[in-house]
């Protein structure tokens, strides 16, 4: 099993629509969580640090559940120019290490 | 303005040769990290480097090596011992243990 998981879609969505990605993880010793945004053939971007209690930046919310091991973001009003693909990212603080999720595939039509 | 500036964004070399791809920072960042992106992979950790004169193997190092000589400057040598070179290789750096990771633009090394 991966270490962090995400379903690779791609997503198709029209314009306006809301949607919603997973990311599961499996050590439950995780201490931090992001997610990014990556453009085709362009270096991730950061979009958002997930907090404990969950967290909103405009139309993205970030969601974590302990419980459960998955974070999740939400997307509403989508635009053309939200397109990309999002990686999750974890980080274990044993070592510093961050992994990162294989990325899922967005794209949202007019 | 602060960043990370990798060079040269496009690289290409012969099998069997060394290459070294730099990576600058002026984020004052104390870690740099160096990862290798494959088409429609996810990214997978090649060195980091937490503090100037000190860095560790991440999931992927044979046939990469690394220095970090200056607090700004991390660059990766890929040997001719890496047998499958090509892809898009990524420098990022962080503040450190919880802080997010900023990326420069990349290196896509192609070998022949």
């Amino acid at each position: 099993r991966k270490e962090v998981e995400q379903d690779p879609g791609p997503f198709n969505v029209p314009e306006g629509a809301t949607v919603a990605f997973n990311c599961t993880y499996s050590n439950s010793a995780s201490q931090s969580f992001f997610w990014y945004r990556q453009d085709c053939r362009k270096e991730p971007k950061l979009l958002m640090s997930v907090y404990s209690s969950g967290n909103e930046d405009g139309r993205f919310t970030a969601q974590l559940n302990r419980a459960s091991q998955y974070i999740s973001l939400l997307i509403r009003d989508s635009k053309l120019s939200d397109s990309a693909t999002y990686l999750c990212v974890v980080r274990y603080n044993a070592g510093n290490m961050l992994t990162f999720g294989g990325g899922t595939r967005l794209m949202v039509k007019p | 303005d602060g960043g990370i500036t990798q060079s040269p964004k496009y690289l290409f070399r012969k099998e069997g040769q060394n290459v070294t791809l730099s990576c600058e920072q002026n984020l004052n960042h104390d870690a740099m990290y160096w990862y290798r992106q494959d088409p429609g992979q996810g990214l997978r950790l090649i060195y980091y480097s937490q503090i100037v004169n000190d860095f560790q193997k991440g999931d992927i190092a044979e046939g990469y090596s690394v220095s970090r000589e200056k607090k700004e400057s991390f660059p990766l040598t890929v040997t001719s011992a890496q047998k499958n070179p090509t892809a898009f290789y990524l420098c990022a750096s962080s503040w450190g243990p919880n802080s997010p990771l900023h990326f420069g633009n990349g290196t896509r090394l192609t070998v022949t």
